[in-house]
């Protein structure tokens, strides 16, 4: 059973401060996505990262993936309130259905 | 209009009745899905449905059943549930993975809240 881990599970953190949280797995994804989610709405995608070690950057956040295709990461800098959400890491093997890891709810205070 | 719309938003239910839950997504894909959200809980796969066919029922409870007529419309119908049920129930959809050219990406609904009393 492919299994997706996220951490922390919980980040309070004041504006303007940097955060990185990890998505981990003892498997191989042939992509990973991230997503966020705001309360009360659907997860919306940010990224797809599918090459061993790629870099994605959108603004302010910066996705990478592991170079053996197992893990994640994403970081934010200068965290603003509107970043917060929760954040879902989710691989996907070709013709398999995605594994979505529990999530890291990410509080930005003002 | 564009991307994937569930309805109702929101919908509360008692035990003995029976109601609807319905996804329309204008995004040309061919695979539309249900997931389960709960507290605490990972999202939790339900249905898949690949070019109007079931692919998938992770062991779902017969109360709750599945209908996709074409391409752009899934709906759950909901029958005698219980408390526990009560979650948000979120449609999405993304090219038919079966090719297995894809990356994977899925697109989801705003959801349905659902509370069972």
């Amino acid at each position: 059973t492919q299994l997706l881990e996220q951490s922390p599970q919980f980040l309070s953190i004041q504006e303007g401060e940097n955060l990185t949280v990890y998505c981990n797995s003892s498997s191989v994804f042939s992509s990973l996505q991230w997503y966020r989610q705001e309360p009360g709405e659907g997860p919306v995608l940010l990224v797809t990262v599918v090459t061993g070690g790629e870099v994605k950057k959108l603004k302010r956040l910066t996705f990478q993936f592991g170079d053996a295709r197992k893990d994640s990461s994403l970081h934010i800098t200068a965290a603003q309130p509107g970043d917060t959400g929760l954040y879902l890491c989710a691989g996907y093997n070709y013709g398999q259905n995605f594994v979505f890891g529990p999530g890291t709810r990410l509080s930005v205070l003002p | 209009e564009t991307g994937v719309t569930q309805t109702p938003r929101h919908l509360v239910m008692g035990m003995t009745n029976k109601k609807s839950l319905k996804c329309e997504q204008h995004l040309g894909h061919n695979a539309m899905y249900w997931y389960k959200q709960s507290a605490k809980k990972p999202l939790e796969l339900m249905f898949v449905y690949s070019l109007e066919e079931r692919v998938e029922n992770n062991s779902v409870p017969s109360r709750f059943s599945p209908e996709c007529p074409n391409s752009s419309h899934l709906f759950l119908h909901l029958h005698t549930l219980q408390p526990e049920d009560s979650a948000l129930y979120l449609c999405a959809s993304s090219q038919d993975l079966r090719r297995g050219e894809d990356t994977g990406e899925l697109f989801f609904g705003e959801g349905s809240r659902l509370t069972v009393l």
